[in-house]
């Protein structure tokens, strides 16, 4: 079945280091393609979002480009601030399979000042 | 804020007990989706309604239930409850299925801890 990996956490880094999550996928058609952050205490929210190949979603100063060959849609961001100290999930959904939204396990980002 | 509205925030019970999680979805989302959320299990989907009927089902145990009603709100029913069913429910809400690439809101969530 459809799955989403992500890298393992937590991460922690210093204020302004780049950063990279990495999320692949597997999935039998053409998902669309998410990243939600969940701050402390708060539930999830959709930070950006591919619909199709070599699409790339960006928001907030993160990005992620929708890569069919490697099946991956890995999160950057230049610079990072301590208010990006969140959770970060990758996450596909299908049309075919009723849009159910197939999670990662999250990945856990501390920023340091 | 998303919209989404989930009570009760927190709930400490007694293992063996029946609890009712409620959601109400954003303002004319059809589908309401609900997870849970444990501290070494990530984001598990458990279950789907779509206009009242049953979707799609993901890891729901048996013990747990869940039902659309027709103004749309969702509760999900926990009942004999054990140590591990702790963890946070997230409830959230969708426009609908087939009609958008599948953004979901998401409401603060349900904090059970069963003691």
């Amino acid at each position: 079945g459809d799955s989403v990996t992500q890298m393992e956490g937590p991460v922690t880094l210093s204020e302004e280091a780049c950063l990279t999550i990495n999320c692949t996928y597997t999935a039998t058609g053409y998902p669309s393609l998410f990243w939600y952050v969940q701050y402390p205490g708060e539930g999830l929210q959709l930070l950006l979002k591919a619909t199709k190949a070599d699409d790339k979603g960006s928001n907030k100063g993160f990005e992620a480009t929708y890569r069919k060959e490697t099946t991956s849609f890995h999160l950057e961001k230049g610079s990072v601030q301590v208010s990006d100290s969140a959770v970060y999930f990758c996450a596909l959904s299908e049309f075919h399979n009723n849009n159910d939204m197939r999670f990662g396990a999250g990945t856990r980002l501390t920023v340091k000042p | 804020d998303s919209g989404v509205t989930q009570t009760p925030k927190h709930l400490i019970t007694a293992t063996g007990q029946r609890v009712t999680l409620r959601c109400s979805p954003r303002s004319g989302d059809l589908s309401v989706y609900w997870y849970q959320q444990s501290l070494d299990q990530g984001l598990q989907f458990l279950i789907q309604y779509y206009n009242g009927e049953e979707r799609a089902k993901g890891n729901i145990l048996e013990r747990f239930s869940a039902q659309q009603f027709p103004d749309l709100h969702s509760e999900l029913n926990l009942s004999s409850l054990e140590l591990g069913d702790s963890a946070l429910y997230f409830c959230a809400s969708s426009v609908g299925t087939g009609k958008n690439t599948g953004e979901l809101f998401f409401g603060e969530g349900s904090r059970l801890t069963v003691l």
